[in-house]
């Protein structure tokens, strides 16, 4: 099967600071990819739509300069938090459409710390 | 606004009771998925619906969409210990799979 994979799986920074989170898809293509955080016993919520070659689309709400998205290959889009403070501490989910058909393959989740 | 309701928000039962999980929502959707998510792990799915009406089974668990496409429901049979998790409905409005959309969440926790 489709596999996603996320990298780190868990990072701590220091307030501040900026981190990478990337997202991989390992055996397939995927002109798109959704970034999620998801918060201690809540749901996802899709913070923005990573699309191949482009510009992210950001959902309301979610500050674009702050969380920068970088999908420059077919296989790989990145996640930066910039000036992160703990309040953006929670679980960043990816996931990827295949080129071909409609499935999407969801990461194993980055667990993002801000100390 | 949170587009799809989820109830309940939790459940606590023993090994061997059944109970349904409903995904609501006053919205279309082209498809519904449900996943079932594990701490610190990624969403897995379970099944996508696609036609309004539809059953579907997949070992003690039985998933059926709504006939005008806006609600789902999980009914889960003979409960175990290992259906403990968080189940998530996710509908797709625009029939690409361009965007899902999550319900609120249900957390299942099944004790012997």
């Amino acid at each position: 099967g489709a596999v996603v994979s996320q990298h780190p799986s868990r990072v701590i920074c220091k307030s501040g600071t900026s981190v990478k989170i990337e997202c991989r898809s390992l055996d397939f293509q995927a002109t798109t990819m959704f970034w999620y955080r998801q918060f201690p016993k809540q749901s996802l919520m899709l913070m923005a739509t990573s699309n191949e070659g482009s510009k992210a689309t950001y959902e309301q709400g979610v500050e674009k300069d702050k969380f920068l998205i970088n999908h420059a290959s077919l296989t790989l889009s990145t996640l930066t938090v910039t000036s992160a403070h703990p309040e953006d501490s929670s679980f960043y989910i990816c996931s990827a459409r295949k080129v071909s058909g409609n499935t999407i393959y969801f990461g194993e989740g980055s667990w993002l710390t801000v100390v | 606004t949170q587009l799809l309701e989820q109830s309940p928000q939790f459940l606590s039962i023993q090994e061997g009771e059944n109970l349904t999980v409903y995904c609501n929502s006053s919205s279309v959707f082209s498809s519904l998925q449900w996943y079932r998510q594990e701490p610190g792990e990624g969403p897995v799915l379970l099944v996508t619906v696609v036609t309004g009406g539809e059953v579907k089974k997949l070992k003690r668990l039985t998933f059926q969409f709504g006939d005008a496409r806006k609600d789902s429901s999980l009914h889960i049979t003979a409960a175990q210990p290992g259906d403990t998790g968080l189940y998530l409905c996710a509908g797709d409005r625009t029939g690409t799979a361009s965007k899902l959309t999550f319900g609120t969440g249900t957390r299942l926790q099944v004790t012997l």
